[in-house]
């Protein structure tokens, strides 16, 4: 079935530590896994991407890390900024055989000077 | 800037009206997506188009429908607007319209209806 659960819904952390949002998807055969940042009354970002070809993913301060046998995938920010504050959104391949990804509810980062 | 360009930035109509948004997607993409999110909601997939077909549909309202013209623009007409439709609009697009790529969004639409 389509299904991408995200938690959690809603984060606080002071400035310069980590945070981790993680999502789990149903779909086995699922093969990318996007995360978009979205601050507010803008567009959805693309942050980071991994393919399940591969576990671990970094960019800087940004990393995703992947699982396929638990069918789930997270984002780490380490060193947080005031800037990193915003909506964060996981997504998945939908069903096999179609053609669209899900997006998960979203976590609300924010990030406390 | 993705690259995708979205008019209008904002509208605002009365209930039982109809509008017209439209979508150009990044110069190579042959794919539009559209979706809807609501005030502090997610991402509600409406539609998909490739090459001008109608390749994957969402919960999109009977009251909605789409098209993707020969010059791979898109248009999402809303009609017999009701209060809650009231939402942003974002269109996205991606070269082949397989679920394994980007999708890259435009800013939006900001649709009120009174």
């Amino acid at each position: 079935g389509e299904n991408v659960e995200q938690h959690p819904s809603t984060l606080s952390v002071q400035e310069g530590d980590s945070a981790v949002i993680k999502c789990t998807y149903s779909d086995s055969a699922s093969n990318y896994f996007p995360w978009y940042k979205q601050e507010l009354g803008k567009r959805p970002q693309l942050i980071i991407d991994i393919r399940s070809n591969v576990g671990e993913k970094k960019d800087q301060r940004i990393a995703v890390t992947l699982n396929k046998t638990a069918k789930h995938f997270s984002l780490h920010i380490t060193e947080t900024q005031p800037e990193d504050s915003a909506v964060y959104f996981c997504a998945a391949p939908a069903t096999s055989g179609t053609y669209k990804y899900i997006f998960g509810t979203g976590t609300r980062l924010k990030v406390l000077a | 800037d993705s690259g995708v360009t979205q008019t209008p930035k904002h509208l605002i109509t009365a209930t039982g009206q109809r509008v017209t948004l439209r979508c150009s997607p990044r110069s190579g993409d042959l794919s539009v997506y559209w979706y809807q999110q609501s005030l502090d909601q997610g991402l509600q997939f409406l539609i998909q188009y490739y090459n001008g077909e109608e390749r994957a549909k969402g919960n999109i309202l009977e009251r909605f429908s789409a098209q993707q013209f020969p010059d791979l623009h898109s248009e999402l007409n809303l009609s017999s607007l009701e209060l809650g439709d009231s939402a942003l609009y974002f269109c996205a697009s991606s070269k082949g319209g397989h679920n394994a790529e980007t999708q890259y969004f435009g800013p939006g639409t900001r649709l009120l209806v009174l």
